[in-house]
């Protein structure tokens, strides 16, 4: 079984700051998803990784896929209390069966 | 990409009852996936709703408490059988194709 750990599962930091969340595993992904979810809604896909390796940036998120494919990373640069939300990742397996294995979130909380 | 239209959006259920949860897909998708997410929590795969055959369970889920159909490729249904209050949860069903994801919107049930 597949699974991705997420961390950390609870971030508060105020509004300006800089924070880091983390997806690792044992296993290897074809590639990992980031979404972001807001209470009442359905998770939002962000951004896709790949290659091993890759770095995506979108504004002031910047997301990696390592380079073994078994890890991912989020970086968001100056915080805004707009980021606030529930920040998933989600692996696609290398076996083929396309389903995606979720991490447990962080839920970010950005103070004005 | 496709489009999911997913019914209940939200329900109020007494335990001891069932509910069934409909994915209507705009395109045919190869994969149809079913998750829980309970309060807080990130997405948990129920189950692969295979087309024409028996649904592929994950560890924790059976088919008797979580029977699912998909008699074709646009297709399923997912119902909760004798809830109890530890059903209640948002359930989502995901559609791929060529691993481009689509989700449904999400059924709130809540059990009393």
């Amino acid at each position: 079984t597949q699974l991705l750990e997420q961390s950390p599962q609870f971030l508060s930091i105020q509004e300006g700051e800089n924070l880091t969340v983390y997806c690792n595993s044992s296993s290897v992904f074809s590639s990992l998803q980031w979404y972001r979810q807001e209470p009442g809604e359905g998770p939002v896909l962000l951004v896709t990784v790949v290659t091993g390796g890759e770095v995506k940036k979108l504004k002031r998120l910047t997301f990696q896929f390592g380079d073994a494919r078994k890890d991912s990373s989020l970086h968001i640069t100056a915080a805004q209390t707009g980021d606030t939300g529930l920040y998933l990742c989600a692996g696609v397996g290398i076996q083929g069966a396309q389903k995606l294995v979720f991490g447990q979130g962080t839920r970010l909380t950005i103070n004005p | 990409s496709a489009v999911i239209s997913q019914k209940p959006s939200r329900d109020i259920c007494q335990r001891g009852t069932s509910l069934t949860i409909q994915c209507q897909v705009d395109s045919q998708v190869t994969m149809m996936f079913w998750y829980r997410q309970q309060p807080g929590q990130s997405l948990t795969l129920i189950a692969t709703a295979n087309q024409g055959s028996e649904a592929t369970y994950e560890s924790g889920f059976v088919i008797d408490k979580f029977p699912i159909s998909r008699p074709n490729l646009t297709f399923s249904t997912l119902t909760v059988s004798n809830m109890s209050p530890e059903d209640s949860s948002i359930y989502l069903c995901i559609g791929t194709e060529n691993y481009g994801y689509t989700f449904g919107s999400g059924t709130r049930l809540t059990v009393v």
